[in-house]
């Protein structure tokens, strides 16, 4: 079953923009991780987020988490055409990973 | 570092015919994963191995599907026979130990299945 749930599903920008994404879930959780999808590289993990952190920075990312309101939030910057793909979150609550149906994003020069 | 491989990359097959997928992981990764991805969707966890140990299976269809990972390298999946719904990305991932909770999962670049 698929536990988180992105919002929007899509979103459309201009480079330099900044997008943001936002993921609910329903059960308590070990993490929380962001990936990207494109059709050139596949998956690709971006972020961990553990459930006793409330923030993390990686570059032009960043990542919030709320466990008491089930969501976490994911905050490109300055966004670039290649980051045009989609996006999931994907909670832990054990070994297995539970990822959302995504946000497609389009960053339009 | 070489990546995870999967192949073939696309597959057409007819209805209830069989079909296979291969992946290998990246070198000195205990753990495999096969997941499903269908259009529009997240991708579903189908199997875990660990070593060549199946670690979770319980969303695998196993009338139909079945994963093997007998030299806890290499994993094959198989779908026999194949129905029009099993027409989506079938994507394998490896991590490095046990596949606790924080550890980060390698993709491949996916198998992409379309049964007529």
């Amino acid at each position: 079953s698929q536990q988180g749930e992105e919002d929007p599903q899509a979103l459309s920008i201009q480079e330099g923009e900044n997008a943001t994404m936002n993921c609910s879930y329903k059960t308590s959780i070990n993490n929380l991780q962001w990936y990207r999808q494109n059709s050139g590289r596949g998956l690709v993990h971006l972020i961990l987020i553990r459930s006793n952190e409330r923030e993390k920075h990686s570059g032009r990312l960043r990542v919030t988490l709320d466990t008491s309101k089930k969501s976490s939030s994911l905050l490109i910057t300055a966004s670039r055409a290649a980051d045009t793909a989609s996006y999931f979150c994907a909670t832990n609550s054990g070994y297995a990973l539970n990822f959302g149906k995504g946000t497609s994003l389009l960053v339009t020069p | 570092e070489a990546g995870v491989a999967q192949s073939p990359r696309y597959k057409i097959i007819e209805k209830r015919q069989s079909v296979a997928f291969w992946c290998n992981p990246i070198s000195g990764h205990a753990t495999l994963y096969w997941y499903q991805q269908i259009l529009g969707q997240g991708p579903k966890l189908l199997i875990q191995f660990q070593n060549n140990g199946v670690v979770d299976d319980s969303q695998l269809p196993k009338d139909r599907f079945s994963a093997e990972r007998l030299k806890g390298v290499d994993s094959t999946l198989k779908i026999q026979p194949a129905k029009l719904e099993d027409s989506a990305v079938y994507l394998c991932a490896s991590s490095f130990t046990s596949g606790g909770s924080q550890e980060t999962q390698y993709f491949g670049p996916g198998t992409r299945l379309l049964v007529l």
